[in-house]
This record gives C-alpha cells, structure tokens and sequence, in this order.
C-alpha cells in the first residue's frame, strides 16, 4: 500500500526567509516519483518539482528544491527566500506508475510580512 | 499551449440527482484523473483513464463513473447524489508514462459541486 504522510498540518515563515515542508512516504515499489504541488485559495492545483527515485540528485527549480532522502523515505519541500505569494495549501505526491497519484493531506503555508 | 479545463466551474444539485463533470485535457495528454477533494478528506484518487480506458480506479462506490473520449476528453457521471458528495472535484490530465518515465500532472481548475 501507498501512503503520504504530511505532519505539519500549518506552518508560518516570516517574508525573505527559507521553510522546509515534511513529506514522508511509504511504497514497496522500486521504482515512482514524487511531486510536489501548491493549491492557492482559489482552488487550482499548481506543479512545482519533481523527483524520481533513482535520480542521483536533489531536484531544484527556482526557489524550489525537494530535499530526497531515499533511505528515509522523506522528499521534504525547501522553499528559498519566501514571498507573501507563497502562501497557500502545499501537497506531496506520490506515483509509483505514473497513472496514479498518492497524496498527502497538505500542509498550510503562511509567510508573514 | 491551453491548460486543462473543466466544466461547469459551480454546479448546485439536490439529494438524488445525477450530475455530469467535463475535463478537456492539455493538446496531446493522453491519461486524465479524477479527484475528489474535501476538507475531512483531502484529495482522493478517482479514476484515471488512458486510451479510453480505465486504467486504475479509487475506492468510490458504483455510482462514480466516467469515461473517456477518443479525443482525450473525459467526462465523470456521479448518479444518486448524496449530501456527502459535496466537494471540489478535480481533473488532472499528463502524458500518461509509466515505468522509470513518469509526468506530472496538470491539473483544471476544478468543479465545485453543492448538493442541496
């Protein structure tokens, strides 16, 4: 069975400041990716990175970098230099198929001024 | 490239009716997903469809169906509606890879279904 696990229900970062959102997970499947996701109030579900699971290094894309602890199993969300648009509901995801998607019951981000 | 979309964006039903949702994926994505989000819940996997067929299915009860046409488009039909299906449904369409080779999804905006 599949299962994400996201332990911090709500998080606060103060504006230029860096945040890490937990996400751990747990899978038999050798092989699947992890995504993470951002769902501003207005409902959309917005990709943010992607890591598979035998990439050697760390994802980063912008002010995104996904921390893979493959032994762990913990993709934590690092966020640089957060911006008051920052703020919204954070979601890990996990595939081992590409056709399936598990996910986590997310994580409020609010960055402070 | 246009996104995925989703019709209608709100819909307000009654107990016992049916209700069909649109999602109209990105040009060349041949897999669509389908969600259900609520607050008690968060985010549970539908369907998913690829090639007009349904390739994996959540743990919804029958009256949840959808489908997919050769287009890509795909449609979900939920029938008897009860109090409890209240939620933001949404679709997420990709590639569709599989193996060592996997896309991420992209997901509409998402219908917002009430029921009365």
């Amino acid at each position: 069975a599949q299962k994400i696990t996201q332990t911090q229900p709500g998080m606060f970062v103060q504006e230029k400041e860096a945040v890490t959102l937990d996400c751990t997970y747990d899978t038999s499947d050798p092989s699947y990716g992890l995504f993470w996701y951002k769902q501003p109030s207005s409902g959309e579900m917005i990709f943010l990175i992607y890591q598979g699971s035998y990439d050697q290094q760390n994802a980063t894309e912008g002010r995104y970098s996904l921390n893979f602890q493959k032994a762990r199993k913990s993709a934590n969300l690092v966020i640089s230099a957060s911006q008051l648009g920052d703020s919204a509901m954070y979601f890990c995801a996990m595939s081992p198929t590409g056709n399936q998607f598990y996910f986590g019951t997310g994580t409020s981000l609010t960055v402070i001024p | 490239k246009a996104g995925v979309t989703q019709t209608p964006r709100y819909l307000i039903k009654t107990r016992g009716q049916q209700v069909t949702l649109s999602c109209s994926p990105i040009s060349g994505h041949r897999s669509v997903s389908w969600y259900q989000q609520t607050p008690g819940q968060g985010l549970q996997f539908l369907f998913e469809y690829f090639s007009e067929t349904q390739r994996n299915k959540g743990n919804f009860p029958g009256r949840f169906s959808g489908r997919q046409f050769s287009n890509s488009r795909s449609e979900m039909n939920v029938s008897t509606l009860e109090l409890g299906d209240s939620a933001l449904y949404l679709c997420a369409s990709s590639l569709g890879g599989g193996g060592r080779v996997l896309y991420e999804q992209f997901f509409g905006p998402g219908t917002r279904l009430t029921v009365l």
